[in-house]
């Protein structure tokens, strides 16, 4: 099974803020990465897939770039809205899975 | 717009059944793969199950495999998550998802919560 960490746990910014999230796979997954963003009580939305696409209608704000192993999601410039848990999530092998998530709050 | 709706949850015994529905509007249900992911309470999310467009194809984590089924009707534009001998550790809020490019999650439910307690 492949392993996702993703660092750090918590990330305390300030709105205007640039967010730099981390992924690191236990062994390569190519390009097939996603992104998803949680806000309490709701379900997760996809941000990007295979490692650097928005999906439908996500701002230009968010980007992720990565392959391999090393992936990161950046967020050019925090607004109130973005301010969430992330997870990244793998599909080169079986079973699927996720990291353990990072929280951005409000510093 | 597409829209899941997943029902069927509630309160069960170790030991019992449950089945679980999601109940897809506004695509062509019938054309995607879909999948179900799981997150117990203040935990993070784990994938569950994803079966193909035309239910052939199925795939199951190492955690519920032997005890849940995934399937789906087309002619009611429902998927359908049987577990069986359900265990505490099964407790968690449950979501279906339509797939995209065979392993990612593009659009989810809202979920429905599933406990696992005597």
């Amino acid at each position: 099974e492949i392993v996702l960490t993703q660092s750090p746990a918590t990330l305390s910014l300030s709105p205007g803020e640039r967010a730099t999230l981390s992924c690191r796979a236990s062994q390569s997954v190519s390009s097939y990465l996603a992104w998803y963003q949680q806000k309490p009580g709701q379900a997760p939305r996809l941000l990007i897939y295979d490692a650097s696409n928005r999906a439908t209608g996500i701002p230009t704000r968010f980007s992720g770039s990565g392959f391999g192993t090393d992936f990161t999601l950046t967020i050019s410039s925090l607004e109130p809205e973005d301010f969430a848990v992330y997870y990244c999530q793998q599909r080169s092998n079986w079973p699927l899975s996720f990291g353990g998530g990072t929280k951005v709050e409000i510093k | 717009q597409v829209q899941l709706v997943e029902s069927g949850g509630g309160v069960v015994q170790p030991g019992r059944s449950l089945r679980l529905s999601c109940a897809a509007s506004g695509l062509t249900f019938s054309s995607y793969g879909m999948h179900w992911v799981r997150q117990a309470p203040g935990k993070g999310l784990e994938w569950v199950a994803l079966i193909s467009y035309d239910g052939t194809n199925k795939h199951y984590a190492d955690s519920v495999k032997g005890r849940f089924t995934i399937s789906r009707d087309n002619s009611k534009n429902t998927l359908y998550l049987q577990m069986n001998s359900l265990r505490p550790e099964d407790t968690a809020v449950y979501y279906c998802a339509k797939d995209y490019n065979w392993g990612t999650f593009h659009i989810w439910g809202q979920g429905t919560m599933v406990t696992v307690s005597s």
